[in-house]
């Protein structure tokens, strides 16, 4: 069975800080590492990450893959309290399937 | 980005009753889209695969005579939540896969009282 395991489950910190949040998975045909956010609603997408060593960039917030190790990182710099979300993972296998790990949940205190 | 858009996004129903979640692509044909759940503080889990013309895949665990998915588009996915009880009570997201990218509906918040 696929799994994708999400660290830490919850994180504090100040604005301006920076964070890393962790996802490790075991994906069957593994296809690719999505990162989504999720504030009150339906997951936003961030970044889809397909080969290994290859950082992805969005402003502040950046991704990487190590299909070696099976582990993604996110990470978000200079944090601003709107930055404050469930930040999920989602492995993909063949079919298209998305396994989602459990999320870690961001606050950003001003 | 692709558009889907997920309706009604907040029902209250009686046990017993049948509800009916409808999930359309505005401005693409999906002829796969996804269903998911999600329980307060879990993550979103999937329920089953929908193919348009076809019969739903369901995930193990899964009541496929409960959870009635019916994708007779390429536009429209439905999910009719049938003899909905109280623990059904979720927030259930659709998804629709736009050549290899997942586009999520705003979710449906089913409480059953």
């Amino acid at each position: 069975e696929d799994k994708v395991v999400q660290s830490p489950l919850s994180l504090v910190v100040h604005e301006g800080d920076t964070v890393t949040l962790n996802c490790s998975y075991e994906v069957t045909n593994f296809r690719s590492l999505l990162w989504y956010k999720q504030e009150k609603k339906a997951p936003t997408f961030l970044f889809m990450l397909t080969s290994s060593g290859i950082e992805k960039k969005s402003g502040r917030l950046s991704s990487i893959l190590d299909k070696k190790e099976l582990f993604s990182i996110l990470n978000i710099t200079a944090t601003q309290t709107g930055d404050s979300a469930v930040y999920l993972c989602a492995g993909r296998g063949s079919n298209y399937k998305l396994t989602f790990g459990k999320g870690t949940l961001l606050t950003v205190n001003p | 980005g692709a558009v889907v858009s997920q309706h009604p996004s907040r029902v209250i129903c009686k046990s017993g009753t049948s509800v009916k979640i409808e999930c359309r692509s505005l401005d693409f044909q999906a002829t796969t889209m996804f269903w998911y759940r999600q329980f307060p503080k879990q993550s979103l889990m999937l329920m089953a695969t929908s193919n348009e013309g076809s019969k739903a895949t369901y995930e193990q665990g899964v009541e496929k005579d409960k959870f009635l998915i019916n994708h007779a588009s390429l536009t429209l996915s439905t999910l009719t939540v049938t003899s909905a009880h109280p623990e059904d009570s979720s927030f259930y997201i659709c998804s629709a896969l736009v050549n290899t990218e997942a586009f999520f509906g705003q979710g449906t918040r089913l409480t059953v009282v």
